[in-house]
């Protein structure tokens, strides 16, 4: 089967580091992505993984390693407007089908 | 540059009741995708379409469907509805060859 767990919620002080964990089971494999998704809104594109190792953009870093089945998503220097729900999605083969996991909700607070 | 947007916003149904939701995808994209997403479930993949053509469904019954027109624009539809249909139906397009998608707004189907 397929599979991506993510924390359901996670807790972090303003101005601090947190690490968002993803596990995934998929068939296949042709990249990992991180959204961002706030309350009532669409999904918003953070990060894209297709290689092992770090991609760093500003205050956001996204982690993988394809072997272990395993992503982070590092958000640095957290904000308030950082409180939000963090998606996982796995891109498996079979064409573009995107499988996503449930979400962590961050909450940031002062 | 538009995004994608996604009519009706918010929608009241009854059960037993059809309902069809449409997508106009960021001009140029032609690949478009549906996805319910419902709390604690995450993103459910509905289906994906390119060029008119429906390339991956997700695991859902028969009463989903959906379409795109020759213009990339997309439509859903949900017969028999049911309570448990009750979602947020989020639309993503994406160029070709990118895996990178695009959201739009969602519709918030509420069957009562």
């Amino acid at each position: 089967g397929q599979n991506i767990d993510q924390p359901t919620e996670m807790t972090a002080t303003e101005g601090a580091i947190v690490q968002i964990n993803c596990t995934y089971q998929t068939s296949g494999f042709n990249g990992l992505f991180w959204y961002q998704q706030h309350a009532g809104e669409a999904p918003t594109f953070l990060s894209y993984n297709v290689l092992d190792g770090l991609e760093e953009k500003g205050r956001f870093s996204s982690f993988l390693s394809r072997s272990k089945g395993y992503s982070y998503l590092l958000l640095k220097e957290l904000q308030m407007k950082d409180s939000a729900s963090y998606l996982c999605a796995v891109i498996g083969t079979g064409g573009f089908k995107t499988i996503f996991g449930a979400g962590t909700r961050l909450f940031v607070k002062a | 540059k538009a995004g994608v947007t996604q009519t009706p916003r918010y929608l009241i149904k009854t059960r037993g009741q059809q309902v069809t939701l449409s997508c106009s995808p960021i001009s140029g994209h032609r690949s478009v995708s549906w996805y319910q997403q419902t709390p604690g479930q995450g993103l459910q993949f509905l289906f994906e379409y390119f060029s008119e053509t429906q390339r991956n469904k997700g695991n859902f019954p028969g009463r989903f469907s959906g379409r795109q027109f020759s213009n990339s624009r997309s439509e859903m539809n949900v017969s028999t509805l049911e309570l448990g249909d009750s979602a947020l139906y989020l639309c993503a397009s994406s160029l070709l060859g990118s895996n990178e998608q695009f959201f739009g707004p969602g519709t918030r189907l509420t069957v009562l």
